[in-house]
């Protein structure tokens, strides 16, 4: 049993270059979830997808944000012209959208550094 | 506005008695709630959740209490362990009432298991 996976785990950047995180989620799992964490915060709400529509988005996606799901199965994360504010563990989870319940499951994060 | 509150950001318990991690929220919407477990430099781990249809939920040495009416949630851990030494997050989400599968996060209690 595969859990939700990220790529990659570490990436350092320069101000002002894109960077792309990709996530693969629990095989059967419909929902996927974009969040953001930096040290002290629990994770923030980004964005969510159940298939392949976008549902939501927060407020913190600024336009430099933009979340993919194209086929509904793995989702890709991209940030443009990175800023060192996005300097965050970014974290993927999913979750089967079924019954009462909605537990989320995380992958490992991937952590970004803006230098 | 933080929605989901942990007052505590850390705690201490001797290894063997009981752990209780608090967690306050505003919103009454919130009807359901989950709590993870997370290490440094890896994704938060789901440990237990329940509905606002129930007031305690049991899973092992994990036990999630909720009190609606003073809009608090606790997780008991007992006996504590030293491998349980991590942040705890809590989380909720208004799911049944607006439709909306994202999940607010308070900002963590650190727990540290004395030996």
């Amino acid at each position: 049993d595969t859990g939700v996976s990220q790529d990659p785990r570490h990436k350092i950047t320069k101000r002002g270059q894109n960077v792309t995180f990709r996530c693969d989620p629990i095989s059967e799992h419909n929902r996927l979830y974009w969040y953001r964490q930096t040290l002290g915060q629990g994770p923030e709400f980004l964005t969510y997808f159940q298939n392949e529509a976008q549902l939501e988005k927060s407020r913190l996606l600024s336009d430099r944000f933009s979340a993919e799901r194209p086929k509904g199965s793995f989702s890709t994360l991209e940030i443009q012209r990175t800023e060192q504010g996005d300097s965050a563990m970014y974290l993927c989870a999913s979750s089967l959208a079924a019954g009462t319940g909605n537990t989320i499951y995380f992958g490992e994060g991937s952590w970004l550094t803006v230098v | 506005d933080q929605q989901v509150k942990q007052n505590s950001p850390s705690l201490s318990v001797q290894e063997g008695r009981i752990s209780i991690l608090n967690c306050d929220y505003t919103n009454s919407m919130f009807d359901y709630f989950l709590w993870y477990k997370k290490y440094p430099a890896e994704g938060p781990t789901f440990l237990i959740s329940i509905s606002s249809i129930k007031d305690k939920n049991e899973d092992g040495r994990f036990t999630v209490f909720l009190n609606k009416s003073a809009k608090h949630l606790s997780l008991h851990i007992v006996p504590s362990q030293p491998g349980d030494s991590a942040v705890y997050f809590c989380a909720a989400s208004p799911f049944l009432f607006s439709g909306t599968y994202k999940y607010i996060f308070g900002t963590g209690t650190r727990l540290k298991v004395l030996a």
